[in-house]
Formats: C-alpha cells, structure tokens, sequence
C-alpha cells in the first residue's frame, strides 16, 4: 500500500489567495520528499522537493515545509493563480539515498476566478 | 534544462499484440529509469526500475514477463507491454534520474488502450 497520502482529495481556492495542500507519510526512514504538479493528460512536473535535513525550502511562488516529528509534508503556493489548477502529489523515497518513490493519492487544486 | 521524451503519448491496440513505450533521456545520461503506471484518478504505482546493463528490479505484483524492460543505453529505456488485455489499459509513465543534480525527471506519459 501506499505509505504517502493526502488530508484531502480537493482543495477549491480563490484566485490571488494562498493554498495549503497536506500530506502525510509514515516511513520515517525516508529522506527526499518531493511535490508534483500533473494536469490531465501529462506526466508529473517537478515543483520542488527538500531533503530530511531541512525543514522549509521556498521555490519561486512555493513552499515545502517538512515536519519529521509528526510526518507531514506541506506545499504552499503563494497568490494561485489558474493556471495552477491540477493534481497535487507528494512522493517520498522508500528507502534513504534512493530514488524510488511513493506517491500520495493526490489533491486536485481548482482556482476559481 | 534536462528532458524526457516518452513516446508514444497515446496507443491504440487490439487485444493480444504487444507494444513498446520508449523512454529516452535528451540531456543527459540516465544510468536509472522507473517506470510508472497510473489508474484515472489514482496515484503513481511504481512498476519497475531499470538500471542500464542489467536487468530490470520488479515491484510486488508486477509480472515481469507481461511488463518487460529494456535499459540497452544510457539514454533509452523501454516497456513493451506483451499480449496486452484490455486490464492493461492504462497511463504508463517513465521517469530517470539525473545522478549530478540528484534529480528525478518524468515523461510526458503513454495512454494506452487495449480495445
């Protein structure tokens, strides 16, 4: 089974306003977490990711916070906008140093002008 | 910026044939590739990871004589999907790993359907 999943299956933000989406993983022996952004149709695209040594990582309009103590992984996206509507995944390594991941069950964003 | 190109983006088969999915790395040497499979609407399963020169490690679950991969170069992986069944339609999806950046890096996908 999957040991990456989401809080919740939807997330419906206002255009311009900050989004939150959650997850929650349970190997704690994983060390490389990553978010991906996939709309329909496509392959998964690289939003960013942070290692087990760091808490926070901030992309351009994004940031990963990871919290080992309780295994929750958060990605926010600062003043959505619509063409960030798609499907939200987060994926951990399933063993340290690897590359082989497990993905969540996914949040779909839709941004509502 | 490094690129996967996976191809075809979509296939149509009859039952019962075989088809290959091609995975090439553009920029860069990819010395592992994973290969994804993904329901509508569901998350990523990992399939198998291919190491080049050497034989593809396999998932539970995963039949390696229905699923067989192929990783001849450092740039191309392939899946061929042998006697495909209409349960085998599906969204098929590569990725490799680029060892200097320490990054992974996914195609564009395969929907394949199995009439």
């Amino acid at each position: 089974g999957e040991s990456v999943g989401l809080h919740l299956p939807t997330l419906s933000v206002q255009e311009g306003d900050n989004s939150i989406i959650n997850c929650a993983y349970s190997n704690s022996a994983s060390d490389y977490f990553i978010w991906y952004k996939q709309e329909s149709g496509k392959g998964p695209q690289f939003i960013i990711d942070i290692r087990s040594n760091m808490d926070k990582r901030q992309g351009q309009r994004v940031t990963v916070l990871l919290n080992k103590t309780v295994k929750h992984l958060s990605l926010q996206i600062a003043a959505t906008q619509p063409g960030d509507s798609a499907v939200y995944f987060c994926a951990e390594n399933m063993a340290p140093n690897d590359y082989k991941l497990s993905f969540g069950a996914g949040t779909t964003v839709t941004v509502r002008a | 910026g490094a690129v996967v190109s996976q191809h075809p983006s979509r296939v149509i088969c009859k039952s019962g044939t075989s088809v290959k999915i091609e995975c090439r790395s553009l920029d860069f040497q990819a010395t592992t590739m994973f290969w994804y499979r993904q329901f509508p609407k569901k998350s990523l399963m990992l399939m198998a990871t291919s190491n080049e020169g050497s034989k593809a490690t396999y998932e539970q679950g995963v039949e390696k004589d229905k699923f067989l991969i192929n990783h001849a170069s450092l740039t191309l992986s392939t899946l061929t999907v042998t006697s495909a069944h209409p349960e085998d339609s599906s969204f098929y999806i590569c990725s490799a790993r680029v060892r200097q950046w320490e990054k992974l890096f996914f195609g564009s996908g395969t929907q394949l359907s199995v009439l």
